[in-house]
């Protein structure tokens, strides 16, 4: 079964500087990865995913990501914050299994400070 | 227009008590979720509804009951309810079931259990 870590609790940051918030998982078959968002008292966004080709993915706000299949990461980046990115950050992953296997990471809190 | 919306958005309630959350999403999606995120939001799958038919079942307590009149509809009922019921409920869609079909949430109800 597919499992998923994300490193850090919490990652404080100042506005404009760059951010990386850290996924890795552990599968024994092909995955599919996904970053959401969640933004205080709201649901969850996609901000993006990997499926398959190219490793290094674009998603909403900026964001992108790098998929390292041989370090089993899945780390999320930001060239330069805003305050309104502030809001948790989840990882998932699933597996062929089906989207209804989508396992989540715990969260991490990106706060930025002004 | 809401994607999936879901209703009430807060709910607060005695032990004992029963209640039903319902979930409508508008998205013509073939798949539905409900997920519980405890205070620690950590983010837990309960069920999983495909074209009306429950196709994942999570170990959860059958004072918990889903139903889904049709896919575009998945309410839950909650029986006697306890303490440890308090949490955020997430309702969400998918396409269908195949591993790389993003999640659409709801913006969750939040169960206060006294």
């Amino acid at each position: 079964a597919q499992s998923v870590t994300q490193l850090d609790s919490q990652v404080p940051v100042f506005e404009e500087a760059p951010v990386e918030l850290r996924c890795n998982y552990s599968s024994s078959v092909s995955v599919y990865l996904f970053w959401y968002v969640q933004y205080p008292n709201q649901g969850l966004q996609l901000l993006l995913k990997y499926l398959s080709g190219s490793t290094l993915v674009k998603g909403i706000n900026g964001f992108e990501a790098e998929f390292n299949k041989s370090q089993t990461s899945f780390h999320l980046r930001k060239p330069s914050v805003h305050i309104s990115d502030t809001a948790e950050y989840f990882c998932a992953v699933t597996d062929g299994g089906g989207a209804q296997k989508l396992v989540f990471g715990q969260g991490t809190r990106l706060t930025i400070n002004p | 227009d809401t994607a999936v919306s879901q209703t009430p958005k807060y709910l607060v309630t005695q032990m004992g008590n029963d209640k039903s959350i319902k979930c409508e999403q508008n998205l013509g999606h073939d798949t539905m979720y409900w997920y519980k995120q405890d205070s620690k939001k950590f983010l837990k799958i309960m069920f999983s509804y495909n074209n009306k038919e429950l196709i994942i079942n999570e170990t959860v307590p059958n004072r918990f009951s889903p139903k889904s009149p049709d896919k575009a509809h998945l309410n839950l009922h909650i029986n006697s309810l306890e303490l440890g019921d308090s949490a955020v409920y997430f309702c969400a869609s998918s396409q269908n079931t195949v591993g790389g079909s993003p999640l659409h949430f709801g913006n969750g109800t939040r169960l206060t259990v006294t």
